[in-house]
């Protein structure tokens, strides 16, 4: 029983490159999200979907995109890194309203 | 927003004695989950619990719905309890389907 599953586990970019983090889930949930942990800040909510084809926006949208198109995979896209997107993230996955289930993590750095 | 307030923000222990986390939250919710962030990084769920109380071994979670507050409980702490603890909820108008996380409570336990 895999869980969650991210990747890469660790990244260096250059700014102005582009990437796309994968997160997948064998747990048939229907609800996905992705956050970002800076020092000091706890975990912030990015973007988030509650089905296939459906998502939405969370508290630091700006500079990612994401797609949900299927059940198990919810991808997230950094258009054009910067160094503001240093940061570890991290992809969950849960039932509507249900226990949350964390990835490990993909520690990124923008350079 | 939904604000959630963690405290203490920082709390060291000798192995052994026993603690109190406290999560404050600033709406009604209908999810609420403990989080424990090992010191590798590793989020690991807790409790799922939006109301009462629920035991699993040296931990134990209390959630007073109606006065918008949880209590983390650990006893006969040990050093791998160390880490981040971590409170996060839903708000339960609106059907916002956002898990909002506080900013943590960082635990050091000595032998």
């Amino acid at each position: 029983n895999a869980g969650v599953t991210q990747t890469p586990k660790f990244q260096v970019l250059k700014t102005g490159q582009s990437m796309t983090l994968q997160c997948a889930q064998d747990m048939n949930h229907e609800y996905m999200s992705w956050y970002r942990q800076d020092p000091g800040m706890g975990l912030r909510l990015i973007h988030y979907s509650v089905g296939a084809g459906i998502t939405d926006q969370g508290e630091v949208p700006n500079g990612y995109n994401v797609s949900r198109s299927t059940t198990e995979d919810f991808p997230l896209r950094l258009l054009s890194a910067a160094p503001s997107q240093t940061s570890v993230y991290f992809c969950a996955s849960s039932y509507l309203d249900g226990k949350a289930f964390f990835g490990q993590g993909t520690r990124l750095t923008v350079v | 927003g939904i604000q959630v307030e963690q405290s203490p923000p920082d709390l060291i222990l000798q192995e052994g004695a026993n603690s109190t986390l406290r999560c404050n939250f600033s709406d009604s919710v209908n999810n609420l989950q403990w989080f424990h962030q090992n010191p590798w990084g590793q989020l690991i769920n807790l409790f799922y619990i939006p109301s009462g109380t629920k035991q699993n071994g040296r931990l134990s979670a209390t959630t007073v719905a109606t006065e918008r507050y949880s209590l983390l409980y650990i006893s006969s702490s040990q050093t791998t309890d160390s880490g981040v603890y971590f409170c996060a909820v839903e708000r339960a108008q609106g059907g916002s389907e956002k898990l909002v996380f506080g900013k943590g409570t960082k635990l050091t336990v000595n032998p």
